[in-house]
């Protein structure tokens, strides 16, 4: 089983859509969690943390669900901007390397 | 630098030939991961430096991958003997150690082709 598991979709909305993500982990000793985006053949870049209390920015809204491992994305009245790959990302806090650990992405394409 | 620079931004090899990959971090930061991201995957983690240690390299998938840092700033990522999976896109971020809690900068990586 992989440490950070997506659903790689590709995930095809219209414009102003709302659409959601999920993103499961393995490791319970999980403390970090971040969302970040990757355009096609660019470096991913950190899009959000998310917080246990749940944290927006935007049209974005990220949650973390501890007790079932499990991390969410929400995003509101996409743009065709929004298309991308979302990559879910933890850091153990049994790592003193802050070593993160990707799931494989899951691609948005934001239609006209 | 303002960023992290990675050279070159495309390498393309003749098999078995050996090859060199560098990464300059962002300033002042000590902590630097090299990544790798082949066509159509998640980024595999390959090794970590905190200043010029390497405290896990854990990642490295062969004795063929080495890794330096120098100055606690520029590393050095070589692939000896260079096989056609080894074609990937390689990736570096740097960190502040006390600040990887939100998250790293990454290069623009290096596309590296094997033929």
């Amino acid at each position: 089983r992989k440490e950070v598991e997506q659903d790689p979709g590709p995930f095809n909305v219209p414009e102003g859509a709302t659409v959601a993500f999920n993103c499961t982990y393995s490791n319970s000793a999980s403390q970090s969690f971040f969302w970040y985006r990757q355009d096609c053949r660019k470096e991913p870049k950190l899009l959000m943390s998310v917080y246990s209390s749940g944290n927006e920015d935007g049209r974005f809204t990220a949650q973390l669900n501890r007790a079932s491992q499990y991390i969410s994305l929400l995003i509101r009245d996409s743009k065709l901007s929004d298309s991308a790959t979302y990559l879910c990302v933890v850091i153990a806090s049994s790592s003193n390397t802050g070593k993160l650990i990707f799931g494989q992405g899951t691609t948005l394409q934001v239609k006209p | 630098g303002a960023g992290v620079s990675q050279s070159p931004s495309n390498k393309v090899t003749e098999k078995g030939k050996d090859v060199e990959l560098r990464c300059d971090p962002i300033s002042g930061h000590t902590a630097l991961y090299w990544y790798r991201q082949s066509l159509g995957q998640g980024l595999e983690f390959l090794i970590y430096f905190q200043g010029n240690s390497a405290p896990d390299k854990s990642g490295l998938p062969s004795d063929r991958f080495s890794a330096e840092r120098t100055g606690g700033s520029v590393s050095t990522l070589t692939i000896q003997r260079t096989q056609q999976e080894d074609s990937a896109v390689y990736l570096c971020a740097s960190s502040l150690l006390l600040t990887y809690s939100r998250g790293y900068t990454f290069g623009s990586g290096t596309r590296l082709t094997v033929v």
